[in-house]
Formats: C-alpha cells, structure tokens, sequence
C-alpha cells in the first residue's frame, strides 16, 4: 500500500464547475496535510494545508480532512481554465517528513 | 531570498558517467529533501536532511545515489554510475521546523541518461 494515494485522473471538469480531488494516507499518526499544485514543466507549490478535522476554506479552495477515515480533499469552486494543472496531496508523517501522492491531473475546458 | 537554487538546470549524460546534482536552500531552513518525480511513481522522497545530518534515505534507490549536506547552504546527490532509468526531474525543497511549515522546492534538474 502507498503511503498517499489520489486517484491519478485525469479530471475533467468544465470552466465554472467545482473540482473534487481526493487523498487517502496509510500513516494514522500523520500530523499535517498540504495541497500542492504543479504546472507541467514547473516545480510544486503550495495551495494550502490543513491540520484539524474539518474544513479549512481559502478563496475558491476548501480543504476537507477526516483523519479517522484517514482522508484529505480539496475542492475548487468556479473551476478557471488557469486551474488546470497536476494536483498533489502531501502528509507530513511527523518530524518533518514529507510524502507526496503521485498527483490528480486535473483539466478544465472553457 | 532567492527561493531554493538547483544546478544544472537540465543535464544530459551517457550510461556510466557519473551525475552531481547541486542545490541551496533557503537561508534559515532546518530541513533539506531531494525528490524524484517521474510519470510513473510521481514524486518520491529519496533523502531528507536535519541540521544537515541525514535523518532517513530510506528512499535513496540503491547504492549508486548518494548524498551529502557539508554545510547548511549546499547539498548535493550524486549518481555513479548513472543509468538510463535514472531519467527522471530531480527537486531539492527546504522547510522550517515544525509540522505545519510546507516545503518550499527549487525549479528542479531534469536528468536524462542516453
């Protein structure tokens, strides 16, 4: 079993529409949670985090963790044609170490 | 600050040769990873640093890569010898301490190996 799982896609939603991706992790005593984002032929940068059970909201993205379910989404309202990219779920297991999903390819058509 | 620097920017290299990736950190950072992203296992922690000491290169393939951190500005991997399927973007990232701090990467090297 990997250590973070998202489902590879690609998702394809239409311009206005909200994105739902998804990430489950295997390490029950993982701490923190990232969403990162990845533009093709760049490097990843950081969308948000979430650390508590809930939801966590920042403009159009919501971060959504469960951690008896050991889930982490994020949805994206009023998806943007600028949106598209690859989309990658990190856990922070404890002490810093940082493990990352293999990404959800995410497009919106205008 | 200038953001985490990698050099070289692209590297291509023959079957054997030995590859030395380089990368600086952000000032201040407690944490150093090197990770390897390809199409088919997406981005893969190979090693990461604290302090620079190392703390887990559970990741680090086999024992052709290596990798130090003499100082806390400089890192480099190393690849002896290469081999194709080394092909891959190489991305060094740093990070405060701390839980909740992300990890900020560098613009990566893209290896190919002929």
């Amino acid at each position: 079993q990997k250590e973070v799982e998202q489902n590879s896609g690609p998702l394809s939603v239409p311009e206005g529409a909200i994105a739902s991706l998804n990430c489950t992790y295997s390490d029950r005593g993982s701490q923190s949670f990232f969403w990162y984002r990845q533009y093709s032929g760049k490097s990843p940068e950081l969308i948000m985090f979430i650390y508590s059970n809930g939801d966590k909201e920042d403009g159009r993205f919501t971060a959504q963790l469960n951690k008896a379910s050991q889930y982490v989404s994020l949805l994206i309202r009023d998806s943007q044609p600028s949106d598209s990219a690859t989309y990658l779920c990190a856990v922070n297991k404890r002490n810093n170490d940082m493990r990352f999903g293999a990404g959800t390819r995410l497009t919106v058509k205008p | 600050d200038a953001g985490v620097i990698q050099s070289p920017r692209h590297e291509v290299t023959e079957m054997g040769q030995e590859v030395t990736l380089r990368c600086k950190p952000i000032s201040g950072h407690d944490y150093l990873f090197w990770y390897r992203q390809t199409m088919m296992r997406g981005l893969e922690l190979l090693i990461y640093f604290n302090n620079n000491v190392p703390i887990d290169d559970s990741g680090m393939p086999e024992d052709r890569f290596s990798a130090k951190m003499p100082n806390a500005s400089f890192s480099t991997l190393k690849i002896q010898p290469s081999e194709p399927r080394d092909s891959a973007v190489y991305f060094c990232a740093s990070s405060l301490q701390g839980l909740n701090t992300e990890a900020f990467f560098g613009q990566g090297t893209r290896l190919t190996v002929v």
